[in-house]
């Protein structure tokens, strides 16, 4: 079964807003990831954030970590055309296996 | 970006017929994978490799197969296809210092 269900499952903006998603999982975690997916492409590694961090920071992404609510939050600011595509929550357990949710859909309105 | 092939790319076949998709990388990961991608579902992981000829299954095992003779290559076997096989097909490879996979673009596959 999966592992983090990200919410909401689509999201529509203006160019320029920022965008928010969320990522909940159920069992403790070494770190999690966000992934990108542009249509009809593979995925792309966009951040990794261990367990022990709470916060960290990649260009116009920020992520965020609360293990005690078992959630993560991914920020996109100054959103762009180019960042229309699927996102994705992946968590690692420490046992190489990374377990996806169904992802976050982002539409970026020009 | 990490060398990632993954042949054939689209594929049509007939319930029944065996089916083998390649995942080549050039990286000399260890780690390899193949994931399902399915609408709603997001990614699900059907077997992994942690070595030359050392594999596991993961989730959605039940009717695939797979063998990993070279590091280099990761071969994906579904021995009777199935409609409910129809998906797209993602390799990907992990380098175990990062943490992170790597993907190939994918291979769509449909049964009829």
């Amino acid at each position: 079964s999966q592992q983090g269900e990200e919410d909401p499952q689509a999201l529509s903006i203006q160019e320029g807003e920022n965008a928010t998603m969320n990522c909940s999982y159920k069992t403790s975690i070494n770190n999690l990831q966000w992934y990108r997916q542009n249509s009809g492409r593979g995925l792309v590694h966009l951040i990794l954030i261990r367990s022990n961090e709470r916060e960290k920071h990649s260009g116009r992404l920020r992520v965020t970590l609360d293990t005690s609510k078992k959630s993560s939050s991914l920020l996109i600011t100054a959103s762009r055309a180019a960042d229309t595509a699927s996102y994705f929550c992946a968590t690692d357990r420490n046992d190489y296996k990374l377990s996806f949710g169904a992802g976050t859909t982002v539409t970026v309105r020009a | 970006d990490a060398g990632i092939t993954q042949s054939p790319r689209h594929k049509v076949t007939e319930t029944g017929t065996p089916v083998t998709l390649r995942c080549h990388q050039t990286e000399n990961h260890r780690y390899m994978y193949w994931y399902r991608q399915d609408p709603g579902h997001g990614l699900r992981l059907i077997h992994y490799s942690y070595g030359v000829k050392d594999t596991d299954k993961g989730e959605v095992s039940d009717g695939y197969s797979v063998s990993r003779s070279k590091t280099e290559d990761f071969l994906l076997t579904l021995e009777s296809a199935t409609s409910s096989q129809t998906s797209v097909y993602f390799c990907a490879t992990q380098g175990a210092d990062t943490g992170e996979l790597f993907f190939g673009e994918g291979s769509r596959l449909t049964v009829l």
